[in-house]
Order: C-alpha cells, then structure tokens, then sequence
C-alpha cells in the first residue's frame, strides 16, 4: 500500500534552534515528493518540491530537504527556526495519478 | 492569477440532508483533485479530473459521494444523505502539468449535525 510517514506529530523547539521534520514513503518505481506547511487557519502552501535531479532541495522560507532513495526519506530541514515558522507540516508523495500525504508534524517554535 | 477558491467556506446541514459544493481551480489549469481533511490528519485523496473526465476515484468515496466537472472548469462535489462522519474539511487543488505543484483551496468546512 502507498503511505507516506512522518513519525513525529508534535514537534518543539527554540527560537533560533535548528529543526528536522522527518518523512518516510513507501518506494515506488517513480516517485514524487513535496513538503506542505499549514498556518492557523490558512490553506496548505507548498515549501518545496523534489520531482528528479539533485538531492537536496531548497524551498521556501529558509527550509530545505533531502531526498534518500536507499532509505526512503525526504526529511526536511531548518538551521534556525522564527516563531513564524509555528504551522502543520506535511510530507506528501505523488505516484499514479494521486497524492498520498502524511498525518503532519505540528511545529511549535518557543521563544 | 485568483487562486483557487471554494464555495461555501463553512456548511452546517443536519444528518440525512444532501450539501453541494463548488471549487473553481486556476483558470489554465486542466487538473482538479478533492480531497478530504479531518482533524489531526493529512489530507485525503478523493477524486481527480483532467479536464472534464474523472480518472481516478478514491475506494473511500462512497456512492454518496459524486463529483462533476462539466465543462472543465469549475467542479462541484456532492454528498448526498450526509451523515455525521462526513463531517471534515473538503479542499480543492488544482495543477498544471503532472506532477506539478497543487494549489490548494482554502476548504469548505462541513458539520453535520
């Protein structure tokens, strides 16, 4: 079955710390995956994407991803987190014609 | 470039009632996807369109569930005799080219009461 995993549903940290969200997919011939943040009443936008080529990939708002074929992960990063950066977190897959998205990380930045 | 919207933001119907909504996507883009989002959950894949067909329905969405995109544009998504685990938030995305970036809606939030 496809699913997407992130292991941790609560995460918090310090202003200025850094921050990893992880993510684990199921493997499929070809795969697609994205980061997803949700502010406090907002829609879902995207932070990055990894469709093909380089490994590590930068999206919005400082963060960063990288993309591990051998150990099926797509963690996500930050080297210094803002209290701004407080949202939902979501890890999704393409493969098919579908989206398969992770349960979400909710990060919550103290000052 | 409007993004995608959604209408109604919040519905309350009662149990058995049938509720109707509607997302228009982005205007040049050709692929819509519902999904559904309850809480403490990840979005969930309920239907896709390219243009006006349906090519790919979710085994979650029941017979209660129907989706239409008739001329390609906007697309509406109907539940008919809602019940009260039916309650969640339905959001719309739509896309350009696969597997492009989905824009998402901000939601119809539904409760049944």
């Amino acid at each position: 079955a496809q699913s997407v995993t992130q292991l941790d549903s609560q995460v918090p940290v310090f202003e200025e710390a850094p921050v990893e969200l992880r993510c684990n997919y199921s493997s499929s011939v070809s795969v697609y995956l994205f980061w997803y943040v949700q502010y406090p009443n907002q829609g879902l936008q995207l932070l990055l994407k990894y469709l093909s080529g380089s490994t590590l990939v930068k999206g919005i708002n400082g963060f960063e991803a990288e993309f591990n074929k051998s150990q099926t992960s797509f963690h996500l990063r930050k080297p210094s987190v803002h209290i701004s950066d407080t949202a939902e977190y979501f890890c999704a897959k393409f493969t098919g014609n579908q989206f398969y998205f992770g349960t979400g990380t909710s990060l919550t930045v103290i000052p | 470039d409007t993004g995608v919207s959604q209408d109604p933001r919040h519905k309350i119907t009662k149990r058995g009632q049938n509720v109707t909504f509607r997302c228009d996507p982005i205007s040049e883009h050709n692929r819509l996807y519902w999904y559904r989002q309850t809480l403490g959950q990840g979005p969930e894949f309920l239907t896709y369109f390219q243009n006006e067909a349906q090519l790919e329905k979710s085994r979650l969405l029941s017979d209660r569930f129907s989706a239409e995109r008739p001329k390609g544009s906007f697309s509406t998504l109907e539940i008919q005799r809602t019940e009260q685990g039916d309650s969640a938030m339905y959001l719309c995305a739509s896309s350009l080219v696969r597997p492009d970036t989905q824009y998402f809606g901000p939601g119809t939030r539904l409760t049944v009461l």
